[in-house]
């Protein structure tokens, strides 16, 4: 089963870190490219974050960049996300989406974890 | 960056009912829209991608159109399991890749 799990969520005071991870399973994840995408309560979603399959490309929204980097190692089919200097506005489900490229230069993001909560508070 | 506007926000529909959401681009997309459904506590799962393509294993009471920067998602006839909140993204311009804010399909 194709599948991606999310871990390392939790309640972290602003300005503090957390590392989150997403685990792929039942697909050849070195082949994709992979994003993470947020939604913050009661609100809409939000991309945050996407890396190659080879990490030779990375971008970030606006609203994370210099504060959160993506990576990944295809040896233990992982997915992360350290996210440093954290804020009230971060607090969201976050989730890992595959990039699925299905022709004429489209994509779409084809699979989603679970999502793993990050609350951010004093 | 592209801006996504989905109309109505939410809509109420008995089962059955023929209902439909329109997705507006700030710019033209060609056909690079996709569709989500999401419902209460669970990931957003694909429904369309590229304006009119049924994802795989998607019922085909679900249909997608338009180009440029006008999009349609249709329900032919509602199920109760869809009652969910749907939202169009465009692949058109990435990064970013942007969504619209969300429509919420209630049950009348």
């Amino acid at each position: 089963e194709v599948q991606l799990v999310e871990s390392g969520g939790g309640l972290v005071k602003p300005g503090g870190s957390l590392r989150l991870s997403c685990a792929a399973s039942g697909f050849t994840f070195s082949y994709y490219n992979m994003n993470w995408v947020r939604q913050a309560p009661g609100k809409g979603l939000e991309w945050v974050s996407s890396i190659s399959n080879s990490s030779s490309y990375i971008y970030y929204a606006d609203s994370v960049k210099g504060r959160f980097t993506i990576s990944r190692d295809n040896a233990k089919n992982s997915l992360y996300l350290q996210m440093n200097s954290l804020r009230a506005e971060d607090t969201a489900v976050y989730y890992c989406a595959r990039k699925w490229d299905y022709g004429y230069y489209g994509d779409a993001f084809d699979i989603w974890g679970q999502g793993t909560m990050v609350t951010v508070s004093s | 960056d592209i801006q996504m506007t989905q109309s109505p926000s939410s809509l109420s529909a008995f089962v059955g009912d023929r209902v439909t959401i329109t997705c507006r681009a700030s710019q033209s997309i060609s056909n690079y829209l996709n569709w989500y459904q999401q419902k209460p506590g669970k990931a957003p799962k694909l429904l369309i991608y590229a304006a009119s393509s049924l994802q795989s294993g998607v019922p085909s009471r679900f249909s997608g159109s338009g180009s440029g920067t006008d999009f349609t998602l249709t329900i032919s006839s509602l199920q109760p399991e869809d009652f969910a909140t749907y939202y169009c993204q465009q692949s058109y311009s990435t990064p970013p890749w942007t969504f619209g804010q969300g429509t919420k399909v209630e049950i009348k």
